[in-house]
C-alpha cells in the first residue's frame, strides 16, 4: 500500500486568502486524484494530476480557483484561491495502489479540514 | 449515465448483530470495478474490499462479505457481528470502464452512516 502524507491536516483561514495543500507519496505514482469533502456529503473529485502534463479538472472546477502542482512523481499540491466560506471541506489526496490497473484500490492521505472565515 | 446509489443513509445496530450496506450502480457499462471503503470518525478513507463485475461469485474475507446480483445491480456489503468499532460512515465507489485519460477515478456514493450501538 502506498503512504501518503498530507499538510497542513487542517487550517482556519480568512475569507479572499489561499491555502496551498501538499501531498508527499512514499513510491513514485503515475496519476494523483485531488477530491472535496463538504461537510457531511460525499467525495467529489476536483482533478485528475499527472506528472508532466496540465491537470484535467472535472466539471465544476477550473484551474483558476484549483492550480495544480505535479512537479515529480511522488509530489502534488493543490491551491484553493480566494477562498470564501463555501470552500470550507475536507480535501483528500489520493493515489493508486500497485500495478495502476482498473482493479486497484485507491489509497487516500488523511485530508486536510478546511475552515474558511 | 452512470449512477451509484447508497439508499441508507444511516442504520444503527446493536453490538454482534449483522448488518448489510445497500448499493445499487446503475450503468450500461459491462465491465467495472466497485470499491467500499470506510471513513471513521477520524477522517481518513480505508480500503474494504472490492468486486468485479465480470465475476458473480460471493465472497467473504474476515468478517466482510460481498454479495452481487447483476440483474439488480446491487452490491451488498455484510459485516458479520459488528463492533463497536466499525462504526464510521460506509462508501460504495464504483470505477467504470477505461475511457481515457482521468478514467480511473472514483465516483462515490453519498455513504451510510453506521453507528453499532455496545
Amino acid at each position: 500500500s502506498a503512504v501518503i502524507s498530507q499538510k497542513p491536516s487542517r487550517d482556519i483561514c480568512q475569507r479572499g486568502t489561499s491555502l496551498t495543500i501538499q501531498c508527499q507519496v512514499d513510491s513514485q505514482v503515475t496519476m494523483m486524484f485531488w477530491y472535496r469533502q463538504q461537510p457531511g456529503q460525499s467525495l467529489t473529485l476536483i482533478a485528475t494530476a499527472n506528472q508532466g502534463s496540465e491537470a484535467t479538472y472535472e466539471s465544476g472546477f477550473v484551474i483558476d480557483k484549483f492550480p495544480i502542482s505535479r512537479p515529480n512523481l511522488t509530489f502534488s499540491t493543490l491551491t484553493v484561491s480566494n477562498m470564501s466560506p463555501e470552500d470550507s471541506s475536507i480535501y483528500l489526496c489520493s493515489v493508486l495502489g500497485p500495478g495502476q490497473g482498473r482493479g486497484t484500490e485507491a489509497f487516500f492521505g488523511q485530508g486536510t479540514r478546511l475552515t474558511v472565515v | 449515465a452512470q449512477k451509484v446509489t447508497q439508499a441508507q443513509t444511516e442504520i444503527s445496530v446493536v453490538e454482534k448483530e449483522d448488518v448489510t450496506l445497500d448499493c445499487v450502480y446503475e450503468t450500461r457499462d459491462t465491465t467495472y470495478y466497485l470499491f467500499w471503503y470506510k471513513q471513521p470518525p477520524s477522517g481518513e478513507l480505508v480500503f474494504l474490499i472490492r468486486r468485479n463485475s465480470f465475476d458473480e461469485q460471493n465472497e467473504i474475507s474476515g468478517r466482510y462479505s460481498w454479495n452481487f446480483q447483476k440483474s439488480t445491480s446491487s452490491f451488498n456489503f455484510t459485516i458479520t457481528a459488528s463492533q463497536v468499532v466499525d462504526s464510521a460512515v460506509y462508501f460504495c465507489a464504483p470505477r467504470g470502464p477505461y475511457s481515457g485519460a482521468g478514467s480511473y477515478q472514483l465516483t462515490f456514493g453519498k455513504g451510510t452512516k453506521l453507528s453499532v450501538i455496545p
